[in-house]
């Protein structure tokens, strides 16, 4: 039981570049969720997607884009990175909408040039 | 204005001594409330959920006061494994969550 797992955990990319960052659960919840973490600043909610085959914007949505390709995967795109991309990325899941408990991944760091 | 608010410390305490954060939301209409703990470069993870009533895990104790909108948490007898930086999540419904920046703990020898 892996829990919440993230790929890459380490990214450089040049401005202009594209690319996804992949999310997986195990435990069979239904909702998850990707976050943005600057230093200085709580984590801030980029996207979520409450159950299989939905997805919502969070806060900061702009210039991201997502996947929730079955009820296990949640992926994030970047389609033209920008240095203000740079950020730790992280994922989490809940067992349902109203559940309180965030399991969260390890984290992608990003860094865009 | 944020939707929750913290002071971002850092608050640095002997050993043995207890150390009180707090923490202010925004949105009266808040459902449920939490802190989790971040290690350096590390994710977040769960400490407690913080009830109306408050509650107690071993040395760590969280108080809810909705009519004054925040919420605390108490650590008695700390150790130095309780340096770590502590968020305070609020959930505004559904799958709103709303965090903190942090409060940092340095705890000395």
């Amino acid at each position: 039981n892996a829990g919440v797992t993230q790929t890459p955990k380490f990214q450089v990319l040049k401005t202009g570049q594209s690319m996804t960052l992949q999310c997986a659960q195990d435990m069979n919840h239904n909702s998850m969720y990707w976050y943005r973490q600057d230093p200085g600043m709580g984590l801030r909610l980029i996207y979520y997607s409450a159950s299989e085959g939905t997805t919502d914007k969070g806060e900061v949505p702009n210039g991201y884009n997502v996947s929730r390709l079955n009820k296990r995967e949640f992926s994030l795109r970047l389609e033209s990175a920008a240095p203000s991309q740079t950020s730790v990325y992280f994922c989490a899941s809940t067992r349902d909408r109203g559940a309180d408990t965030q399991y969260f991944g390890p984290g992608t760091r990003l860094t865009v040039l | 204005r944020k939707e929750v608010e913290q002071d971002p410390g850092p608050f640095n305490v002997p050993e043995g001594a207890t150390v009180a954060f707090n923490c202010t939301y925004s949105n009266s209409a808040s459902q449920s409330f939490f802190w989790y703990r971040q290690d350096c470069r590390k994710e977040p993870k769960l400490l407690m959920s913080v009830y109306s009533s408050g509650n107690e895990d071993g040395r760590f104790t969280a108080q809810l006061n909705r009519a004054s909108q925040y919420i605390s948490l108490l650590i008695r007898d700390s150790k130095l494994s309780d340096s770590a930086t502590y968020l305070c999540v609020v959930n505004t419904g559904f799958n709103k969550f709303y965090f903190g920046s942090g409060t940092k703990l340095n705890v000395k020898p």
